[in-house]
Order: structure tokens, then sequence, then C-alpha cells
């Protein structure tokens, strides 16, 4: 098991505003960092998997960053629109097995 | 991609029973995985299932309270056994197709023991 904190727990944030919070890990002994939306009810949704350092990934108005040397991932979501309220998992994954952090929970304001 | 559903998708149960969750996968997979978030708690990994032979647990968990059966390449179920309120959790499948690295999931299994 790999340990993963999320920060912060939860936020909230006005709808147009961009926000961003952290994934760090103690340890670069993993594989992959993997970021998932979770909506309730709904199955996480895969947003990105990153495995090198440097990495940058974007999907629409979200992207994400990923520095294994300084143990952390940043994932951003540019003009928050209601939709984007979730929590947002982040996942180290070796041989396929993932170790989830408790997560960051999202919600706009419209 | 795949897409994966479960049944059922809440269930309420008495303490000392046995629930069946079913993971349906709409196409051939690599892996197969079971997952639980208890309340408050992060998701954790149960058990890989392995098609055709004893799934393989991660620490703390067991076969005996944790059954689970792959007879395909699209199929799971996961057994809870002998419940108690401490079992009150969602219960997730995921499934990894050959040569991807995103780990695709079910939309969950929510279970409260009474």
């Amino acid at each position: 098991i790999l340990n993963v904190e999320q920060s912060p727990q939860s936020l909230h944030v006005q709808e147009g505003d961009s926000t961003n919070f952290t994934c760090s890990f103690p340890s670069s002994n993993f594989y992959a960092l993997h970021w998932y939306r979770w909506e309730t009810a709904k199955s996480p949704e895969a947003l990105f998997v990153m495995t090198l350092n440097g990495d940058e990934k974007k999907k629409g108005r979200i992207s994400a960053t990923l520095n294994t040397k300084e143990g952390y991932s940043y994932l951003y979501i540019k003009g928050s629109q209601p939709e984007d309220s979730a929590t947002y998992l982040c996942a180290l994954g070796n041989d396929y097995k993932l170790s989830f952090g408790a997560g960051t929970t999202v919600t706009v304001r419209a | 991609s795949a897409v994966i559903s479960q049944k059922p998708s809440r269930d309420i149960c008495q303490r000392g029973t046995s629930l069946t969750i079913q993971c349906q996968v709409d196409s051939q997979v690599t892996m197969m995985f079971w997952y639980r978030q208890q309340p408050g708690q992060s998701l954790t990994l149960i058990a890989t299932a392995n098609q055709g032979s004893e799934a393989t647990y991660e620490s703390g968990f067991v076969i005996d309270k944790f059954p689970i059966s792959r007879p395909n390449l699209t199929f799971s179920t996961l057994t809870v056994s002998n419940m108690s309120p401490e079992d009150s959790s969602i219960y997730l499948c995921s499934a990894i197709s050959g040569g991807e690295e995103t780990q695709y999931f079910g939309p969950g299994t929510r279970l409260l023991v009474l």
C-alpha cells in the first residue's frame, strides 16, 4: 500500500473561477499516478494517467502536472462550472494495483 | 475503454447474512479488481479476481470473508459473508484492458448492514 495525501479535503469555488488542489506522496516508488473524478452514484471517471516526472496532461478545462522528484501532482480546473462539482481522487499504481488518497471534494457555486 | 455494470446498485442487509455482488464488463478484459470504500475512508483494494483460479487478496482481506469468482474474461462476483455493520461500504469493481494503463470502474454497490 502506497501512502497518498490529498489536500484540501474539500473546497468551494465560484462559477467561472479557477482552482487547483494537490496530491502528495512521500515516495516515488510507483509506476503511474492516476486522477479520477467521482460523482455521487456514478462510476469514477478516469481523467489522467501520468508516468513521467514533468508530465503534463490536459482534458478540456482540466489539466494535471506531475513532479516525482518533489513528490506531488497538481490538478487544475480552469473556469469552474457546476458540472465540475465532484470528488477528485488521486491514486498511485504499481502492478496495476491502485492506492488511493481520500479525495478532494469540489463544490462549484453558481 | 470498458463499460462496467454492477448489481445490485444498493442493498440493506441484516447482520449475519451474505450478499453477492455481480460485475459485468462489456468487453473482454485482462484484469479485474474489487475495491471498497468505508465511510470516511479511502478506496481500498480488496483483491485481484483471477480468471479460472483463486483470487489474490490484499493484506487484511481473506477468502472466507470475501469469496470472489471470475469464471470468464467479462464477469466477476464478490460475496460479503457473515456481514456486520463494519461491512457497510461502497464496493466497486474495476477492470483493465490489455495494453492500457487506465483502470475503469463500475458505479459501485452501496451496502448498509443493520
